[in-house]
C-alpha cells in the first residue's frame, strides 16, 4: 500500500520564520495531496491541498510544491505566527482514489 | 459552514462489547470515510463508502468492523467485540466526491476500551 514518510518530526522556529515540512510518497497513480493542521484535542483541518496537475499552490503565507518524478512534496510557511503553532500532517491518496494515507505528522512550535 | 458531526465525544466500554459510533456527514456528500489515530500517532484510514457499499477499506478493518448508513442522514462505525487496542480517537470524514476530493473531518469520538 501507500507509504507517506514525513520530515522533520518536531520543528521549532522563532515567529516571523519560514518553516519547511517535507513528505515522501511510493505510489506512483496518487493524484491528490493535502496537508492537515491539528490542534491539541482537535480535528484535523485542511489547510492547503494540491493535485499532481499543478507543480506549486499558494495560499497567502502557505504553500506547497509536488514534484511528482521525485515521488515528494514540501509544504512552506512564511512569516510564521504562535497561532501556527499544531501537528500538520501531510497525506497521499490512494491508488484506487479514496483513502488518504497520512504522514506521521510534524510537531510545529512557533515561539515568540 | 456546515460540518461533520459525531457522537458521542468520549465512549468508555468493557473489552469484549460492541460499540456504534455515530456520524452525521455534510448533506450533499456522498463519499464517507472513518479513520482513527491512536494518542500520539498518525491518523490511519480504516473504510471508504459510496452508494451503500464499502469502496474500500484497510488491513485494519478486519470482521470485527462494519459500517451502515441506516438513514439519510447517518453513517455509523461499529466495533463488535472491543479490544484493548481499539481504544483511540475514531474521526468520521465526508466528501462530495472521490477520487482526490477534500475531505471534512468530524471532532471525533475518542474509544477508551478498559
Amino acid at each position: 500500500g501507500e507509504n507517506v514518510e514525513q520530515h522533520p518530526s518536531t520543528l521549532s522556529v522563532q515567529e516571523g520564520d519560514s518553516a519547511v515540512i517535507k513528505c515522501t510518497y511510493s505510489d506512483s497513480a496518487s493524484n491528490y495531496f493535502p496537508w492537515y493542521k491539528q490542534e491539541l484535542g482537535k480535528r484535523p483541518q485542511l489547510i492547503i491541498d494540491i493535485r499532481s496537475n499543478v507543480g506549486e499552490k499558494k495560499d497567502q503565507r502557505i504553500a506547497v510544491t509536488l514534484n511528482k518524478t521525485a515521488k515528494h512534496f514540501s509544504l512552506h510557511i512564511t512569516e510564521t505566527q504562535p497561532e501556527d503553532s499544531a501537528v500538520y500532517f501531510c497525506a497521499a491518496n490512494s491508488n484506487s482514489g479514496y483513502a488518504l494515507n497520512f504522514g506521521k505528522g510534524t510537531s510545529l512550535l512557533v515561539t515568540p | 459552514e456546515p460540518e461533520v458531526t459525531q457522537t458521542p465525544s468520549h465512549q468508555v466500554t468493557q473489552m469484549g462489547q460492541e460499540v456504534i459510533l455515530r456520524c452525521v456527514p455534510i448533506s450533499n456528500h456522498l463519499y464517507f470515510y472513518w479513520y482513527r489515530q491512536i494518542l500520539g500517532q498518525k491518523v490511519e484510514f480504516l473504510v471508504s463508502f459510496y452508494n451503500n457499499e464499502i469502496s474500500e477499506k484497510s488491513e485494519i478493518f478486519d470482521d470485527q468492523f462494519s459500517v451502515e448508513r441506516p438513514d439519510g442522514s447517518n453513517f455509523t462505525l461499529k466495533i463488535r467485540s472491543t479490544k484493548l487496542e481499539d481504544s483511540a480517537m475514531y474521526f468520521c470524514a465526508s466528501s462530495e466526491a472521490g477520487g482526490g476530493m477534500e475531505q471534512f473531518f468530524g471532532p471525533g469520538t475518542r474509544l477508551t476500551v478498559l
